[in-house]
């Protein structure tokens, strides 16, 4: 049973440009979870999909975008690239309609801007 | 806003010895608390987590937790440290209600367990 996965592993990008990260979650999980870790930070929620709609949102510009699709693998966006987003970022999913946020962590998308 | 402390940095401890690392908790209402390990070059693992119930959690790899209301605090521990349990170490807090809940993380403390 495959785990999260996420795509690319690393990317390398300049200021302005727009990166695309994808998630695809464990196998029976139908909410995935974007955070942010910037480096010797604890990760930052970013926001949340299950049903294909985004259902909750952390302190992030509208730069940061998402998307998720029928099979419950999401796409993160983000434009206008910065410095400043230069981070590891991780992709969590769960199983919504049990309560207990044991998310399971994909091994991220460590995004470098130049 | 939920929110959890973790006052270490990093902590260094020698195998073989006992190990705590601390978090405090800000929480309205019943705090559901988590702790996550992290090691090099990978996602985060789930240790354990409290909700309700008795005060000492046991979870993954040996690792224990005690919840303590009076202190807002929600420590990890471990009896006998290995060197295989250096990593980052995060505290987390559930943050929001119902099913669109999330975690909210610390700032993470490093363990460094020498030989």
């Amino acid at each position: 049973d495959a785990g999260v996965t996420q795509s690319p592993t690393h990317l390398i990008k300049t200021r302005g440009q727009q990166v695309t990260l994808r998630c695809s979650p464990k196998s029976g999980h139908d909410t995935v979870s974007w955070y942010q870790q910037a480096l010797g930070q604890g990760p930052q929620f970013i926001f949340q999909y299950y049903e294909e709609e985004e259902r909750q949102r952390g302190n992030f510009p509208d730069r940061f975008s998402g998307h998720q699709f029928p099979n419950y693998s999401s796409e993160l966006n983000v434009n206008a690239l910065l410095l400043g987003d230069s981070a590891l970022y991780l992709c969590a999913s769960s199983v919504t309609r049990v309560f207990d946020e044991k998310l399971f962590f994909g091994s991220g998308t460590q995004l470098s801007v130049l | 806003a939920q929110s959890v402390a973790q006052p270490e940095d990093q902590v260094n401890v020698a195998e073989g010895n006992p190990l705590t690392v601390k978090c405090t908790y800000s929480v309205s209402g019943n705090p559901y608390l988590f702790w996550y390990v992290q090691y090099p070059n990978r996602g985060l693992q789930f240790l354990l987590k409290y909700i309700t119930g008795d005060n000492l959690v046991k979870g993954s790899y040996g690792f224990e937790a005690e919840f303590n209301k009076s202190q807002t605090s929600f420590h990890l521990k471990k009896p006998s440290a290995l060197v295989s349990d250096s990593a980052l170490y995060f505290c987390a807090v559930r943050d929001g209600r119902g099913r669109y809940s999330t975690l909210t993380f610390g700032k993470g403390t490093m363990l460094l367990v020498s030989p």
